[in-house]
């Protein structure tokens, strides 16, 4: 089974910093990814890790430590087309991708 | 860059009826995922294929078949619709097997009526 917990929502003001938190328990681990998905539409590859440490692109940062079952991705500069909603994704096995509830970002002006 | 081609794009039926969604991944990757959404969930991983064959089930029900063709696209097969049948179905693509990074198409927006 799985476990893959996130927040449920968060608002921030643009131009700040929002970090979100992903925490998981999987009966495997092979990589864990973020996706952003606004309503309705397909959800988009973010960011990778399946090493220990931060992964940097951009205006978006994600941090894995795999001892702890912890990552967070964390969005800088925010813009307001940054309103969507993160999914943190566990892949258990090489074909599966098991998903968080997914956390909705606001951005507020 | 072509991306993951989903059709169709909103699909109506009525209880009972059959329903065939349609998958084109990306040119060169070989291996395909199907997931469900419904309201206000996360995409719940259904069924996935590698060359042809299947790779890995998940929450499938036995009403549902899919398969994967010989040009790597797939369709997933839906037989006596329930309500409950009603989400988004997105389909993804990956390049060289599973371990990879997963693409997602628009989706296919299913009703149920």
């Amino acid at each position: 089974g799985q476990n893959i917990d996130q927040p449920t929502e968060m608002t921030a003001t643009e131009g700040a910093i929002v970090q979100i938190n992903c925490t998981y328990q999987t009966s495997g681990f092979n990589g864990l990814f973020w996706y952003q998905q606004h309503a309705g539409e397909a959800p988009t590859f973010l960011s990778y890790n399946v090493l220990d440490g931060l992964e940097e692109k951009g205006r978006f940062s994600s941090f894995l430590s795999r001892s702890k079952g912890y990552s967070y991705l964390l969005l800088k500069e925010l813009q307001m087309k940054d309103s969507a909603s993160y999914l943190c994704a566990v892949r258990e096995s090489d074909y599966k991708l098991s998903f968080g509830a997914g956390t909705t970002v606001t951005v507020r002006a | 860059a072509a991306g993951v081609i989903q059709s169709p794009r909103h699909l109506i039926k009525e209880k009972r009826e059959t329903a065939t969604l349609k998958c084109y991944p990306i040119p060169r990757h070989d291996t395909v995922y199907w997931y469900q959404q419904g309201p206000g969930q996360d995409p719940q991983f259904l069924i996935s294929f590698y060359e042809k064959m299947q790779s890995d089930k998940g929450s499938i029900p036995d009403r549902f078949s899919a398969q994967q063709f010989s040009d790597y696209h797939s369709e997933l097969n839906m037989s006596s619709l329930e309500l409950g049948d009603s989400a988004l179905y997105f389909c993804a693509s990956s390049p060289q097997g599973g371990r990879n990074i997963q693409y997602f198409g628009a989706g296919t927006r299913l009703s149920v009526l």
